[in-house]
């Protein structure tokens, strides 16, 4: 069965900071990887995906991650955070042939002090 | 905005009792899941459904809960017989047409067993 680790749980940064959060999954095989974020009160939205080509993605509010498949991680960067990107980060991996069964991460907690 | 409307958004109800939760797509889907976020915890894979039939169900998905789709508008989870454990953030989501694994969330309904 496929798993997904985060491994920070709760991060704290200052705005402008420099922000990398990790993800690894266990899977041999093609898998479609995703990160959604749940800002305080909200509910998971999609922040990026990645189905196949460049391993480079781009999404939402500044954010990318790269796929590395020899590491099997898809960790999530963002050059200069900002006080509103405080929120949960998920990572999570659909591998099989039902597209939207996802396995997630336990999520990283982002506090960004102003 | 989410693009499924959950009701309620939190219900409380004791042991033993049935619960309804219900997801309201804003427009026509046909692939639909159900994830649930046990306090702490990870999000966790419950349920999907495609084209009014369930089309794979997780280990979580015992005979205590069904989901059906009675007016071809709601979509709805049922727990029969609430046990202590259940007590969690249930999300519904609904997938992309193209079957290609995003998947779009509410808000959440919270349900607490007491």
């Amino acid at each position: 069965a496929q798993s997904v680790s985060q491994h920070n749980h709760h991060v704290i940064l200052s705005e402008a900071a420099s922000l990398e959060l990790g993800c690894n999954y266990s899977y041999g095989g093609t898998v479609n990887l995703f990160w959604y974020v749940q800002y305080p009160g909200q509910h998971l939205q999609l922040l990026l995906k990645y189905f196949s080509g460049d391993p480079l993605v781009k999404g939402i509010k500044g954010f990318e991650a790269e796929f590395i498949k020899s590491k099997f991680s898809f960790n999530l960067r963002k050059p200069s955070v900002q006080w509103s990107d405080t929120a949960e980060y998920f990572c999570a991996v659909n591998a099989g042939p039902n597209a939207g069964k996802s396995t997630f991460g336990d999520g990283t907690t982002l506090t960004v002090k102003p | 905005e989410p693009e499924v409307t959950q009701t309620p958004s939190h219900q409380v109800t004791q042991m033993g009792q049935e619960v309804i939760l219900r997801c309201v797509p804003i427009s026509n889907h046909l692939y639909f899941y159900w994830y649930r976020q046990i306090l702490g915890q990870k999000v966790e894979f419950l349920v999907s459904f495609y084209n009014n039939e369930i089309s794979e169900k997780s280990e979580i998905f015992d005979d205590q809960f069904s989901v059906e789709r009675p007016d071809g508008s709601n979509f709805t989870l049922k727990i029969r017989s609430t046990k202590l454990e259940d007590s969690a953030m249930y999300f519904c989501a609904r997938g992309t047409s193209a079957g290609t694994g995003e998947l779009f969330f509410g808000e959440g309904s919270r349900l607490t067993v007491l």
